[in-house]
Formats: C-alpha cells, structure tokens, sequence
C-alpha cells in the first residue's frame, strides 16, 4: 500500500464546467504524477510535480493544468471540461526508496465521464 | 523519444499452463529501468516485476519471470503455473530520466 488516496473515485459532468480531481499522499514522497487512460493508449502523463510549487508539463497536458501548495497534496483541473477528457486519471508517487528503479505507485484512479 | 510496443491485444491460456507476454522498446538512453504492471478488473495499477537495464541477469518474482534482451530491445514477461487470478491488463512500461512511458497493454485471460 503507498498511501494514495484520490477523491472522488467516480465523476460525471457536463461539457464546459471546471473539474478539479485531488490526489493524496501520506508518505512525504517528492515526485508526483498525474496521467489519463484511454483504450488503446495505456497510461499517458499529463502533468507531473517534483516538490511544493514545482510542476512540469507531461505528453498530454493541454486543457489541464496542475498545483502543488503542500508535499501530501497534488490537484489536477480541467478548466472548462470537454468529452475527449473523458477518461479514468490516475496519481502516481515516485518511491526513492525502492533505488535505483525509483518505482513508481499508482492511486486506486478516478472515472471521469464529461457528458 | 520513448516508446514501448506491446503488439499482442489479447492473450489467453489454460489455468496451470506457462504463457508468455511481449514488450519491444526505444529509447536513446543509455540508464532506464523496465517494468511490467498488472491491472485487474479493480483499475488498481500493481507492479509485477522490473528490471535495471544495466543488469544482465533476468529478474524473477515467484512465478513472474522476464527474458531481458538489450541488444534487440525486448522486455518479456513469462508467467508460469497460470492460476485464474493473473487474468487482467499487463502493462509493460519503461522509465528513464524522470519518466516512465507505457505500452498498449495486453488483456490475459485465463480458461479453466
């Protein structure tokens, strides 16, 4: 268990409105991760985070933006939510523990249908 | 670039028998680290096995084992003794600095 938590688990909004999906972590770890899963694509990283107020952008990061205020705490909104962002989103936390591979470990995902 | 291929969409096998999964890659880095996930029907990503490119060695955990080939850039995933359990999505994924890239998956069924 790495101590991930996402809120909610399940969402569905109309086209248009601002979404805004939590990832929580217990354990004080650094690097975060946010990415979208889609039939066909596996995973795809959409925004990623390296310490409080430190983000960079992933593969897949238009229409989405990212912030980190505190180390447990890691949001990603949609500002105006459109249907090709219907997808499940996960979180992800780097281990430095589990060195050298620096393993990541995913949260349980959240389902977001933009209707 | 990154990229990992996995080319088989669906795979099945009967419970107690050995089937292999298929992972190539690209990558011009010269550290990386490969890994296979497992996804069953729950959504929850569980890492099953990973290996540093730097070792020759093929790691194993249990009965998930991998045939590492650098030279050709393949990554394999041989699970043996099947049991009704290991039906799910496998991922094989590939990380270098800072990030870890993803394959298609491949959907294992397992026939009783």
């Amino acid at each position: 268990d790495a101590g991930i938590t996402q809120s909610p688990r399940h969402k569905v909004t109309e086209t248009g409105t601002p979404v805004t999906l939590r990832c929580h972590q217990t354990e004080n770890h650094r690097y975060m991760y946010w990415y979208r899963q889609d039939p066909g694509h596996g995973l795809r990283l959409i925004h990623y985070s390296y310490g409080v107020k430190d983000t960079d952008k992933g593969e897949v990061s238009d229409g989405y933006s990212v912030s980190r205020s505190k180390t447990e705490d890691f949001l990603l909104t949609l500002e105006s939510a459109t249907s090709s962002q219907t997808s499940v989103y996960f979180c992800a936390i780097r281990n430095p523990r589990d060195f050298p591979t620096d393993t990541q470990y995913f949260g349980p995902g959240t389902r977001l249908t933009v209707l | 670039a990154q990229t990992v291929t996995q080319s088989q969409p669906e795979m099945s096998v009967q419970e107690a028998e050995t089937v292999t999964l298929s992972c190539t890659y690209d990558t011009s880095e010269s550290d990386y680290y490969l890994f296979w996930y497992k996804q069953p029907p729950s959504r929850q990503m569980i890492l099953v096995i990973r290996q540093e490119a730097y070792k020759q060695q093929n790691a194993t955990e249990n009965r998930f084992s991998v045939n590492f080939q650098k030279a050709a850039k393949s990554f394999s995933l041989k699970i043996s003794d099947s049991q009704l359990g290991d039906a799910a999505m496998y991922f094989c994924a590939l990380q270098g600095a800072q990030k870890l890239v993803f394959g298609q998956g491949t959907r294992l069924t397992i026939n009783p």
